[in-house]
């Protein structure tokens, strides 16, 4: 059974703060996924990493795709409260079945 | 957005009965997935398909089943409801690595 790692579960900060949250696998996977939810409302893909040591930056966020592809981090920068919610890793399984899974998600909470 | 329904949106039914629930597309994706969603445990995949009339398990199939016979339509069945079933049910469609997500399903097993 291939498994997404992700921590930490939960993390609270003060708007203003860093943070990373990493996920991670014992797995090759050929792209990897980073989700980001809200309460009441399905995940929204934020980015797709492909290539092993990809750096992808969506304003504030930064995603790397670790060398091996066994890995990936997603590094908020001056956190806002509206980054507030649920961030969910996902890849697929070996053998392009097209089988998604995800990580069990890290509850990111930014106090004003 | 991606044209994805679930429906209902929201259920309450008794334990033992059968329940199923719907998903429908209008984009046309090869791959829907069905996931349940419980606080702690991120996202569970229960089933998938990746074509009509193909479907494979993912990790919480017990329980479960689907059936997909058109391209835009996948059904997952509770053949017997139980409160362990208890959650929010999310359908998921893509035809590359990206999946996008319906609104979900809140289903209360009582």
């Amino acid at each position: 059974t291939q498994l997404l790692e992700q921590s930490p579960q939960f993390l609270s900060i003060q708007e203003g703060e860093n943070l990373t949250v990493y996920c991670n696998s014992s797995s090759v996977f050929s792209s990897l996924q980073w989700y980001r939810q809200e309460p009441g409302e399905g995940p929204v893909l934020l980015v797709t990493v492909v290539t092993g040591g990809e750096v992808k930056k969506l304003k504030r966020l930064t995603f790397q795709f670790g060398d091996a592809r066994k890995d990936s981090s997603l590094h908020i920068t001056a956190a806002q409260p509206g980054d507030t919610g649920l961030y969910l890793c996902a890849a697929h399984g070996s053998g392009n079945t097209g089988k998604l899974i995800f990580g069990q998600g890290t509850t990111l909470q930014v106090k004003p | 957005d991606a044209g994805i329904t679930q429906s209902p949106r929201h259920k309450v039914t008794e334990t033992g009965t059968p329940v199923t629930l719907r998903c429908h597309q209008t984009e046309n994706h090869r791959y829907m997935y069905w996931y349940r969603q419980d606080p702690g445990h991120g996202l569970r995949l229960i089933h998938y398909s990746y074509g009509v009339k193909d479907t494979d398990k993912g990790e919480v199939s017990d329980g479960y089943s689907v059936s997909r016979s058109k391209t835009e339509d996948f059904l997952l069945t509770l053949e017997s409801a139980t409160s362990s079933q208890t959650s929010v049910y999310f359908c998921a469609i893509g035809q590359g690595p990206e999946a996008f997500f319906g609104q979900g399903t809140r289903l209360t097993v009582v």
